[in-house]
């Protein structure tokens, strides 16, 4: 049961265009929201994170949109630069309930192209 | 984040060993959780511990597997007589408080030959 899903396993965008990652959740308990990004062979780092109360969160290039009613949020990453080529991976927990762990979404290889 | 320090980054063990998987977290962090990833998945959650305590162990194998948090010393993830199955990345994140922004080591990459 994937309770986070991120359908597109790959995106290519030129460099300085907007990048658009995607997540959709079944879980409507989930109230937080992580993005995290992962070069090889190394561990992922957080990027941005947004809280149910919100609808979006802005972070430098980065910004992180929640649609509650779809489920689903959005990564823009403006403008886009090479050194953002990465795997990027959605997370999402109840932290209102009291649960601790993050369920991943299966991720998205980006590739910024110069 | 180069604050959370795992030991060793690649272990190679036989079918039947035991494979000991340590990881250090951020200074002051008191909040430790352990992943693991498969190869083409995402990280899948094992387990939560506090200080000496295991808080959540859902995503844990009922068996072979076990992980503590001493008072003093690493987190440690033990897996008994590993199976070729158990051949993942395992990375281990801490945060300051719980369900805040987590941050990850480097992984322990373990191939079960």
């Amino acid at each position: 049961d994937q309770q986070v899903k991120q359908n597109s396993p790959s995106l290519s965008v030129q460099e300085g265009r907007i990048s658009i990652l995607n997540c959709d959740y079944t879980n409507s308990m989930f109230d937080y929201f992580l993005w995290y990004k992962k070069y090889p062979a190394e561990g992922p780092t957080f990027l941005i994170s947004i809280s149910s109360i919100k609808d979006k969160n802005e972070d430098g290039r980065f910004t992180v949109f929640l649609n509650k009613s779809a489920k689903h949020l959005s990564l823009h990453i403006v403008p886009s630069q090479p050194g953002d080529s990465a795997v990027y991976f959605c997370a999402a927990s109840e932290k209102g309930s009291g649960t601790y762990k993050y369920i991943f979404g299966t991720g998205t290889r980006l590739k910024v192209l110069a | 984040n180069a604050g959370v320090m795992q030991n060793p980054r690649h272990l190679v063990r036989r079918r039947g060993q035991e494979a000991r998987l340590r990881c250090s977290p951020v200074k002051g962090h008191s909040h430790v959780y352990w992943y693991r990833q498969l190869p083409e998945e995402g990280l899948k959650f094992m387990v939560y511990l506090q200080k000496e305590n295991i808080i959540d162990e859902s995503g844990m194998p009922k068996e072979r597997f076990s992980a503590e948090f001493p008072k003093e010393g690493p987190s440690i993830l033990r897996i008994q007589q590993v199976v070729r199955g158990d051949s993942a990345a395992y990375f281990c994140a801490s945060s300051p408080l719980p369900n805040t922004e987590a941050f990850f080591g480097q992984g322990t990459r373990l191939t079960v030959v």
